[in-house]
């Protein structure tokens, strides 16, 4: 079975810095990667996602990440963040041929600082 | 289109009571899948429908949960007789293939917040 796993459960950075978030998988077949946001109180929005191509993605709001699969990585990154980045960010995984329901991280919480 | 849609958005209930989620996917989506998350943790898959064949549920979904999709669109997820520990977020998604590489990406809906008193 895949599981994924985020390392760092909050992350504080001061606004305009630039900021990784960071997400290792495991799984014994080929994966897709996504990375989804979630407001306070509110469902998980679809930020990027790795299917196939290129490894490195762009996502909305500036994000993107890059899929490394021999470190079997797909990190978040953001050159400068804003206050409204503010969020529970989640990184997922399911597998190629399979029911394709995700598996999640636990999440990692980021703080911009003003 | 309105994306995924879930009612209610948050529901208090006494231990013991049956409650209900129903959520409404996009219109051209298939798939339908339940999810649970509980405070400071990842989504948890619960179960899934393509159409109206509920095709996996996890071994989290006991035989107090119920959940179904009769015609194919909108799906019912209920509870009976609630515990504290059923107290979490349960989340609808429905997915659509993505045409170059045909995998399944799910659009959630914002939720359904249970609080068991």
């Amino acid at each position: 079975a895949q599981s994924v796993t985020q390392l760092d459960s909050q992350v504080p950075v001061f606004e305009e810095a630039p900021v990784e978030l960071r997400c290792n998988y495991s799984s014994s077949v080929s994966v897709y990667l996504f990375w989804y946001v979630q407001y306070p109180n509110q469902g998980l929005q679809l930020l990027l996602k790795y299917l196939s191509g290129s490894t490195l993605v762009k996502g909305i709001n500036g994000f993107e990440a890059e899929f490394n699969k021999s470190q079997t990585s797909f990190h978040l990154r953001k050159p400068s963040v804003h206050i409204s980045d503010t969020a529970e960010y989640f990184c997922a995984v399911s597998v190629l041929y399979g029911n394709e329901k995700l598996t999640f991280g636990t999440g990692t919480r980021l703080t911009i600082i003003p | 289109d309105t994306g995924v849609s879930q009612d209610p958005r948050h529901k208090i209930t006494k231990r013991g009571q049956n409650v209900t989620f129903r959520c409404d996917p996009i219109s051209e989506h298939n798939r339908l899948y339940w999810y649970r998350q509980t405070l400071g943790q990842g989504p948890e898959f619960l179960t899934y429908f393509q159409n109206e064949a509920q095709l996996e549920k996890s071994r989290l979904l006991s035989d107090r949960f119920s959940a179904e999709r009769p015609k194919g669109s909108f799906s019912t997820l209920e509870i009976q007789r609630t515990e504290q520990g059923d107290s979490a977020m349960y989340l609808c998604a429905s997915s659509d293939r993505d045409s170059r590489s045909g995998a399944n990406v799910l659009t959630f809906g914002a939720g359904s917040r249970l609080t068991v008193l």
